[in-house]
């Protein structure tokens, strides 16, 4: 079955700290996609990034990095020396190749404080 | 305008009216979908219309009634809404990846509803 893991529920951290959010996902499909989001307090739900199962290597944009590892079914996001505009609802997501629909994680409330 | 338009924004009724909330997407895509999200819990995919036929209605209650008339505008009409269905409900599209593939889903800023 299905399934993300977003362990974390809320983590907060001082501005211009690393912070690293955990994902974790299960499926039976070797064509996968998974997604991260950022909803901030204005509710609109963000796209950050979309990777598919055959592509492993790590991304950066910006401050933003995702490791994306199969051996462990995770695909981790951090943000580099964040900032109090980072602060938001992170959700990471799931997809297989055989069924469009998104399979969510809980999300993790990201607070940076100044 | 660009990307996702939701309206109204926030939305306060009572348990006998009527409403409907509008989406609408400006990124040439050919699916749309419906969401709610609840506090504390996962988001819930309601309904997906893509090339205009709902695909996909997940055990949604009646007094939920969505209408898509074109792909780039979709409707969610309710009627006589229980306060347990107060919530955030968010419209997204995308390219069509029924057929195979999983194209990236685009939100809109979403509807706050509040039932009384």
């Amino acid at each position: 079955a299905q399934k993300v893991t977003q362990a974390q529920t809320e983590i907060s951290v001082v501005e211009k700290e690393d912070v690293t959010l955990d994902c974790v996902y299960e499926t039976r499909d070797t064509t996968y996609y998974l997604f991260w989001y950022k909803q901030p307090p204005s509710g609109e739900l963000v796209f950050l990034i979309r990777r598919n199962s055959f592509d492993e290597q790590n991304e950066i944009s910006g401050r933003y990095s995702w490791n994306f590892q199969k051996s462990t079914s995770s695909f981790n996001f951090t943000i580099t020396a964040s900032q109090v505009v980072d602060s938001a609802v992170y959700f990471c997501a799931l997809s297989e190749d055989s069924n469009y629909q998104l399979i969510w994680g809980a999300g993790t409330k990201l607070i940076i404080k100044p | 305008e660009t990307g996702v338009t939701q309206t109204p924004r926030h939305l306060v009724m009572g348990m006998t009216n009527k409403k409907s909330l509008k989406c609408e997407q400006h990124l040439g895509h050919n699916a749309m979908y419906w969401y709610k999200q609840s506090a504390k819990k996962p988001l819930e995919l309601m309904f997906v219309y893509s090339l205009e036929e709902r695909v996909e209605n997940n055990s949604v209650p009646s007094r939920f009634s969505p209408e898509c008339p074109n792909s780039s505008h979709l409707f969610l009409h309710l009627h006589t809404l229980q306060p347990e269905d107060s919530a955030l409900y968010l419209c997204a599209s995308s390219q069509d990846g029924t057929s195979g593939g999983v194209e990236t889903q685009y939100f809109g800023p979403g509807t706050r509803l509040l039932v009384l």
